[in-house]
């Protein structure tokens, strides 16, 4: 079936260093979801890429989808306390008939240390 | 605007037992409905989804169970409770249609423990 890589697995960062999380789809995407999860919380959508070689941003937040549509990234420009959480990505799956259904990454676990 | 309501927020329980956790939607109709579970430090496991009235999948064989009664409202049950079934439980909702590409949007879950 399908799979979602996502690493690193933990990354530690001082508070105003980048930060990068990548994803890796085993089949092409119609499109890659990123969400955030903050500890003790519930994950909170992000944002949702579609095209090829997309590039989004959300204030310090860059996200890109690959040409291939199988890969894509979240970048954090000069961290701060408030990004510490969980941070997933999600592909549909494959197939016509998908009922909205999700495959999600492991997921990559940012500390901030202030 | 939509909202998704689960309950309740933390729940202890001991091996054997039953458990019945709901989730309602508001604000939307036929949305798909979802149960995840998380254990800690984890990933999202789907459980169960449903894309209408009566009609659920499972995804894994386990100890559970799932309806939709009505529309808008999604439980998860079991008749008698595992020390597996501990971890956090998610319910969430996305647009319904069997072609659906849109994100999905959580409830706070249930902490479940098992004693």
């Amino acid at each position: 079936g399908q799979q979602v890589m996502q690493i690193p697995q933990y990354q530690h960062v001082q508070e105003g260093e980048d930060f990068t999380t990548y994803c890796n789809s085993s089949t092409t995407l119609s499109n890659i979801q990123w969400y955030k999860q903050r500890p003790g919380g519930h994950p909170v959508f992000l944002i949702q890429l579609v095209k090829s070689g997309e590039v989004k941003k959300q204030k310090r937040l860059t996200f890109q989808f690959g040409e291939a549509k199988k890969n894509s990234s979240l970048h954090i420009t000069a961290t701060q306390t408030t990004d510490v959480g969980t941070y997933f990505c999600a592909g549909p799956d494959a197939g016509g008939t998908s009922y909205g259904k999700l495959t999600f990454g492991q997921g990559t676990i940012l500390t901030v240390h202030p | 605007s939509q909202t998704i309501h689960q309950w309740p927020a933390t729940l202890v329980q001991p091996v054997g037992s039953p458990l019945s956790l709901e989730c309602t939607v508001e604000g939307t109709s036929n949305p798909n409905l979802y149960w995840y579970r998380q254990a800690a430090g984890r990933g999202l496991q789907l459980l169960f989804y449903s894309v209408g009235i009566g009609q659920i999948s499972s995804e894994v064989p386990q100890n559970l169970s799932a309806s939709r009664p009505q529309d808008r409202q999604f439980i998860l049950s079991s008749k008698k409770l595992l020390l597996s079934d501990s971890g956090f439980y998610l319910c969430a909702w996305g647009t319904g249609g069997y072609r659906s590409n849109q994100p999905q949007h959580f409830g706070d879950g249930t902490r479940l423990s098992i004693l």
